[in-house]
């Protein structure tokens, strides 16, 4: 069956430290996965798209990359501050139709 | 810019009563999405609308949840008769462009609880 599965359920890092977050995937093959932020109470917020030919990208403090042989991405934080500390998902392409699917997300805190 | 906007942003109602919920898009904007989204799960997609047409409706449990988006600028859900399995945060979201690389941008969400 088809599975998106993410870090467990909430990472603990330590201020200034790198977070990485885990996205695997089962069954699909994504032409793109996209990465978002949601914060308690609001809506997702778009970060990041990474297309299947694209290894790695990169915006700011955030870095993402997807290795289709592994089916995975790692999104990265790096030098990680309190106010990065939120529920971080991925989203994929299942290939078909014009839509995303959501993973379960991660919630990272950064402990100052 | 305005973002998009919801209400209500909580609502209880007992099983099998009936409940809507209200999003304003924002402006321009031709997309629009509304996502189910459980307690520790991501979001999953109910229905998308190309201007006032329905895009993609293959998740919506169509004999209790309807939605309409008459004019091709607002939207609502409805839900006839709520289950408890219906509690949720019910999410709105719009893009300039549909497609893939259509970038969504996401309202602050209805918290439904159903008892």
């Amino acid at each position: 069956s088809q599975k998106i599965e993410q870090n467990s359920e909430a990472l603990n890092i330590q201020e200034g430290k790198t977070a990485t977050l885990t996205c695997n995937y089962t069954n699909y093959s994504p032409a793109y996965l996209q990465w978002y932020r949601q914060d308690p109470g609001r809506g997702p917020v778009f970060l990041l798209l990474i297309r299947e030919n694209e290894k790695e990208k990169r915006k700011e403090r955030l870095k993402v990359t997807f290795d289709t042989t592994l089916k995975q991405s790692l999104f990265h934080i790096t030098a990680s501050q309190p106010a990065d500390s939120a529920t971080y998902l991925c989203a994929l392409d299942p290939n078909y139709g014009q839509n995303f699917v959501f993973g379960p997300g991660t919630r990272l805190s950064v402990l100052p | 810019e305005a973002g998009v906007a919801q209400s209500p942003r909580y609502k209880i109602i007992e099983k099998r009563q009936s409940v809507a919920f209200w999003c304003n898009p924002i402006s321009g904007h031709a997309t629009l999405y509304w996502y189910q989204q459980i307690l520790g799960q991501g979001p999953k997609l109910l229905i998308q609308f190309q201007n006032n047409g329905v895009v993609d409706d293959s998740q919506l449990p169509k004999d209790r949840f309807s939605a309409e988006r008459l004019k091709g600028v607002d939207s609502t859900l409805k839900i006839q008769p709520a289950k408890l399995e219906d509690s949720a945060v019910y999410l709105c979201a719009s893009s300039l462009v549909s497609g893939k690389l259509g970038e969504q941008f996401f309202g602050p969400g209805t918290r439904l609880t159903v008892l």
